[in-house]
């Protein structure tokens, strides 16, 4: 399994604070993607990266930004967090060998 | 654009019944095709997947097979155990392979 571990884990915050997740990966997967999970919305990609500085938007991407400085790691940031944005974040890398996509085990967010 | 729907649920089964869960996709030309399984508390891992027409995928009893005249990826199983408990998510990946699609996702229980 690829190494990806997401950081916090859980978090709870107010809105219009920043919040920033973290997504560490140890398999120098050159694509990353964020995408975050909602009941009755499945899995929807909010931002992807296909390299060091190289980013793109994904179908919910607004109120996200996403910076990507070293090939291990990959940052979301809510500028100013709402209670929409409560959701479970999943970030994932992708092996572009086997086609695969790797899931860490996800950070919630919960904003009030 | 691209996309998958897959049925919807949640399914309940009794343990050793057949298990059956519709997924059908829009894309244009040829697209690699994707189940992943996601336990409770857990990101998502890849169950099975068919890279062209034809393919059947299979893993832990479970298959499916790349339908492109019908553009369906069914997956199925003979019979389902109370350890295959989950949320099962049909994904497609682009011609292009930068982006995942997913469908909304499958909730299965299977009780004893």
């Amino acid at each position: 399994d690829a190494g990806i571990t997401q950081s916090p884990r859980h978090k709870v915050t107010e809105t219009g604070t920043p919040v920033t997740l973290r997504c560490h990966q140890t398999e120098n997967h050159r694509y990353m993607y964020w995408y975050r999970q909602d009941p009755g919305h499945g899995l929807r990609l909010i931002h992807y990266s296909y390299g060091v500085k190289d980013t793109d938007k994904g179908e919910v991407s607004d109120g996200y930004s996403v910076s990507r400085s070293k090939t291990e790691d990959f940052l979301l940031t809510l500028e100013s967090a709402t209670s929409s944005q409560t959701s479970v974040y999943f970030c994932a890398t992708r092996d572009l060998n086997t086609g695969e996509l790797f899931f860490g085990e996800g950070s919630r967010l919960t904003v009030l | 654009g691209d996309s998958v729907t897959q049925m919807e649920g949640p399914v309940t089964l009794s343990e050793e019944a057949c298990l059956t869960i519709n997924c059908t996709y829009t894309a244009t030309g040829y697209p690699s095709l994707f189940w992943y399984v996601q336990y409770p508390g857990e990101g998502l891992q890849l169950l099975l997947k068919a890279t062209k027409a034809d393919d059947k995928g299979s893993n832990k009893g479970f298959e499916a097979t790349y339908r492109k005249e019908t553009t369906s990826f069914h997956l199925e199983k003979g019979s389902v155990q109370v350890s295959d408990s989950a949320v099962y998510f049909c994904a497609l990946s682009s011609n292009t392979g930068n982006q995942f699609y997913f469908g909304t996702g499958t909730s299965l229980t299977v009780i004893p």
